[in-house]
């Protein structure tokens, strides 16, 4: 079974102070992911990778950087963190091409 | 980019009866369509996934179609189940990146 595990699962910050969210995969998948979660919004792709040493633009980007040290980490990195990035935020792995893609179990981020 | 709409953001069955969720998608070039359940509280998970090169695929109480015409796919469960109670994300993937692009999601509710 794939496994992604993401740390911390819950996280309360202060707004402008930076928070960094692991996620690591013992999968050897090239691919990963961060999503975020908010109702009526679905899921949403801030970054994504290749592989190590690669980060991408996904659709809402602004706010957040991402690391890909190695094929295993990939971290999301708010260096200001806002109220409005308050949320759900899930990591993924998966292999390019037309396969299934394996999600972690989430962090709930709230920024106060 | 690619989007995605799932036309029930909720839906109410009765245990044993059937479920369709239906989703458009607009881009001609998607060519691979998966859906992913996420239970409450839960991360999500892959259920089930077609490719442009079939109109229609069945696993188990799982059936997922595909109309390239209408740019439209589906989900149909039968004989539903309690456990079946979650949230569904349809989506919709080009190329061999496995970028995919999600629904908003449909909650549906099996009711006793």
């Amino acid at each position: 079974e794939a496994a992604v595990t993401q740390s911390p699962r819950n996280k309360v910050a202060v707004t402008g102070g930076k928070v960094t969210l692991s996620c690591n995969q013992t999968n050897n998948h090239n691919n990963m992911y961060w999503y975020r979660q908010d109702t009526g919004h679905g899921l949403r792709l801030i970054h994504y990778s290749y592989g190590a040493g690669s980060t991408e633009k996904g659709d809402i980007p602004d706010g957040y950087k991402a690391s890909r040290p190695s094929q295993e980490n990939f971290s999301l990195i708010l260096e200001l963190a806002t109220p409005s990035q308050t949320s759900v935020y899930f990591c993924a792995s998966g292999v390019p091409g037309h396969t299934e893609v394996f999600f972690g179990k989430g962090t709930r981020l709230t920024v106060v | 980019g690619e989007k995605v709409e799932q036309h029930e953001s909720t839906l109410s069955v009765r245990e044993g009866d059937s479920a369709v969720i239906n989703c458009t998608y607009t881009d001609t070039a998607s060519s691979y369509f998966p859906w992913y359940k996420q239970e409450a509280g839960k991360s999500l998970h892959f259920v089930i996934d077609i490719r442009s090169n079939v109109d229609r695929k069945q696993s188990q109480r799982l059936t997922v179609l595909l109309d390239k015409k209408a740019k439209r796919f589906s989900l149909h469960i039968t004989a539903t189940q309690p456990e079946d109670s979650a949230i569904y994300f349809c989506a919709a993937s080009i190329g061999s990146n496995n970028r995919i692009f999600f629904g908003d999601g449909t909650q549906l509710v099996v009711k006793p």
